[in-house]
């Protein structure tokens, strides 16, 4: 059974840092590209970040490119987001969640429970 | 960038009703990479139907997908007690960036 769990989130404050991470199990880690959504509280969902089942290569929405770094360990099958400069707009929910597909274009079959980022002072 | 629109944005049916639910692309999407996902209260989104129209392990055949180009259509045929929730449609054609639309909500009339 595929279980990604995630972990890390918090509060913290405006200009702040947070590393999330997502524990994969039940499946063969390194062959599957893997992402990051968020759900900013009562509204839709935005990718964020992907990552490619190698990890040589990543792919970042606009709206966090430099700021945000995804990367993976497959010793410890274990996906990573390094949020640096935080702003209030990004709080939400992120998601980890596996991706299929190639170079960038990827649809997500499995999915976390999520884990809550705050950002305010 | 591909913008995605949903309609409606409410769907107000009840139980054995049929569901309709379209998606709009600003472009083309690219060999019909289009997916579809629900998401119901306090949980992470689910996948429906990926490439248009070939529906995920495990999900009922009364969710069934069509269109191309521009224009997607969700389909539920008969609406279950557990089918109340929201729907995202998502293009992974042109990308990065891979967008979502903004959501349609079945609910209960």
């Amino acid at each position: 059974e595929v279980q990604l769990l995630e972990s890390g989130g918090g509060l913290v404050q405006p200009g702040g840092s947070l590393r999330l991470s997502c524990a994969a199990s039940g499946f063969s880690f390194s062959t599957y590209a893997m992402t990051w959504v968020r759900q900013a509280p009562g509204k839709g969902l935005e990718w964020v970040s992907a990552i490619s089942g190698s990890g040589g290569s990543t792919y970042h929405a606009d709206s966090v490119k430099g700021r945000f770094t995804i990367s993976r360990d497959s010793s410890k099958n274990t996906l990573y987001l390094q949020l640096n400069s935080l702003r209030a707009e990004d709080t939400a929910v992120y998601y980890c969640a596996t991706g299929v597909g190639t170079k960038g274009s990827y649809y997500f079959d499995f999915w976390g429970q999520g884990t809550l980022v705050t950002v305010s002072s | 960038e591909i913008v995605l629109t949903q309609s409606p944005g409410t769907l107000s049916l009840s139980p054995g009703e049929r569901a309709t639910l379209s998606c709009r692309a600003s472009q083309s999407v690219r060999s019909d990479y289009l997916a579809w996902y629900q998401q119901k209260p306090g949980q992470a989104p689910r996948l429906l139907i990926y490439g248009t129209s070939s529906r995920a392990t495990g999900i009922p055949d009364r969710f069934s997908g069509s269109g191309s180009g521009t224009d997607f259509t969700l389909t539920i045929s008969r609406l279950e007690p557990e089918d109340f929730a929201v729907y995202y449609c998502q293009q992974y054609g042109r990308s990065p960036p891979i967008t979502f639309g903004p959501g349609t909500k079945v609910d209960i009339k």
